[in-house]
């Protein structure tokens, strides 16, 4: 059964980095990409990166200086960091199997405050 | 980058109601077109993809088609479970973007 899961911090300072973890179960990182995607509250959906299956990385150029995708195999985990958080930067994000997300995870709801 | 004009923004339907939600593009994508529903939990699913593929497990009620710049997503009959957010994507081109959803609510 696949599975993603993310967990990470639920408030992050302004100018603070953001790190968040998606654990994922029922299929190999070598095997499936997987990407990034947020939700501000009550907005839509952003697409924000992908790690493909040998490591490499794509990210939207509205982040990229910012993001960062990498990824541990051995512990089938990938993580996302991103710097210089604003208050905007505050969101649901969610990581998904695939370019453009077959399965996805429940969501962690992340805060950008003082 | 791609943009993606989905509508309407909200769509009043009834049970058993067939309704049809347009996604409109800034340029040709080539078929390269997802549609998500995601619940009032947050609970995102991949409907179809490529257009007109239905996920497994994905009722038939559900259709998906267009070509070009302008793509839809179709629901033949209501049911109750259907009533959420729906949003389509596009993949042809880096960075892939979503439209801006369609909130389906009970008339």
């Amino acid at each position: 059964q696949v599975q993603l899961k993310e967990s990470g911090p639920g408030l992050v300072q302004p100018s603070q980095t953001l790190s968040l973890t998606c654990t994922v179960s029922g299929f190999s990182l070598t095997s499936y990409h997987v990407s990034w995607v947020r939700q501000p509250p009550g907005k839509g959906l952003e697409w924000m990166g992908v790690i493909w299956t040998g490591g490499s990385t794509a990210y939207n150029s509205l982040l990229k200086s910012r993001l960062s995708i990498s990824r541990d195999t051995s512990k089938s985990q990938v993580f996302l960091k991103m710097n210089s958080l604003q208050t905007e930067d505050t969101a649901t994000y969610y990581c998904a199997r695939g370019t453009t997300g077959r399965d996805w995870g429940q969501g962690v709801m992340v805060t950008v405050s003082s | 980058d791609i943009q993606l004009t989905q509508s309407p923004s909200t769509l009043p339907a009834s049970l058993g109601e067939r309704v049809t939600i347009s996604c409109r593009a800034s340029q040709s994508i080539s078929n390269s077109l997802n549609w998500y529903q995601q619940k009032p939990d947050g609970t995102v699913k991949r409907l179809i993809y490529s257009t007109s593929t239905l996920e497994s497990g994905v009722p038939s009620r559900f259709s998906g088609s267009g070509s070009g710049t302008d793509y839809s997503l179709s629901i033949s009959s209501l049911e109750s479970e259907d009533f959420a957010m729906y949003y389509c994507l596009q993949y042809a081109t880096y960075p892939y973007t979503f439209g801006a959803g369609t909130k389906l609510e009970l008339k």
